[in-house]
């Protein structure tokens, strides 16, 4: 079951904006708007940040966003904190009733 | 606020089973409203969703881990669980329990995760 595609590291310095790419397949990120980002600073739990492809859950600043084209999914991250330093993961729901992550994405705030 | 804690052996040998629970407080297992996973991520590498489970009924698991993956919730206690048997060095991996609540497609509430290590 071969994992979303995600680049390995991103960084920006703080006020700029970001970028996070997710590829998928028809089967999973292309066939459906059930993608979701998650932040996971280091020794923590991840924590839901999008859901849907683009929607915020209550107490996540609207400096995050999310979007879809095609099989690939976006986070961007705009206005950029230190706070913001972590690692990002994508997941799609994938046909069949499973679900795939992507490889994660260290973002470096500089 | 629905809260998740997983418990089990932080050390288990090579071809053994591995076992663990989930204690959901704040929420109920019997709930028709969600659906309770496994996701782990092995040392310095990213998640792997493991399998889910609903109201006790529906399983649904990983391809790549389906024929050594069990799921089971136990409603009296209010507690789900994970067995996967033959475990290999390749297991070793922070164990989350995480729920996903009906028409949500996202993870919503994670535990904080539990080192299990395969080792002798």
């Amino acid at each position: 079951q071969s994992a979303l595609t995600q680049p390995p590291s991103v960084s920006g310095s703080p006020g700029q904006s970001v970028t996070i790419s997710c590829s998928g397949t028809s089967s999973d990120i292309g066939g459906y708007n059930r993608v979701s980002w998650y932040q996971q600073p280091p020794g923590t739990a991840p924590k839901l940040m999008i859901y849907e492809v683009s929607y915020r859950p209550s107490g996540v600043p609207d400096r995050f966003s999310g979007s879809k084209s095609g099989n690939t999914a976006s986070l961007t991250i705009s206005g950029l904190q230190a706070e913001d330093e972590a690692d990002y993961y994508c997941t799609s729901y994938r046909s069949g009733s499973t679900w795939v992550f992507g490889g994660g994405t260290k973002l470096t705030v500089l | 606020q629905l809260q998740l804690q997983e418990s089990g052996p932080g050390l288990v040998k090579p071809s053994e089973t591995l076992s663990l629970t989930c204690t959901v407080s704040g929420g109920s297992t019997s709930s028709d409203s969600s659906y309770w996973a496994w996701i782990r991520q092995p040392p310095g590498k990213g998640l792997e969703w493991i399998g889910s489970i609903y109201y006790s009924e529906s399983t649904y698991y990983s391809p790549s881990l389906k024929s050594r993956v069990t799921m089971s919730v136990d409603t009296s206690k209010n507690q789900f669980s994970l067995q996967l048997t033959s475990v290999t060095a390749a297991d070793t991996a922070v164990y989350y329990c995480a729920r996903r609540r009906w028409q949500l497609w996202a993870f919503d509430y994670w535990g904080q995760g539990t080192l299990v290590t395969v080792s002798t």
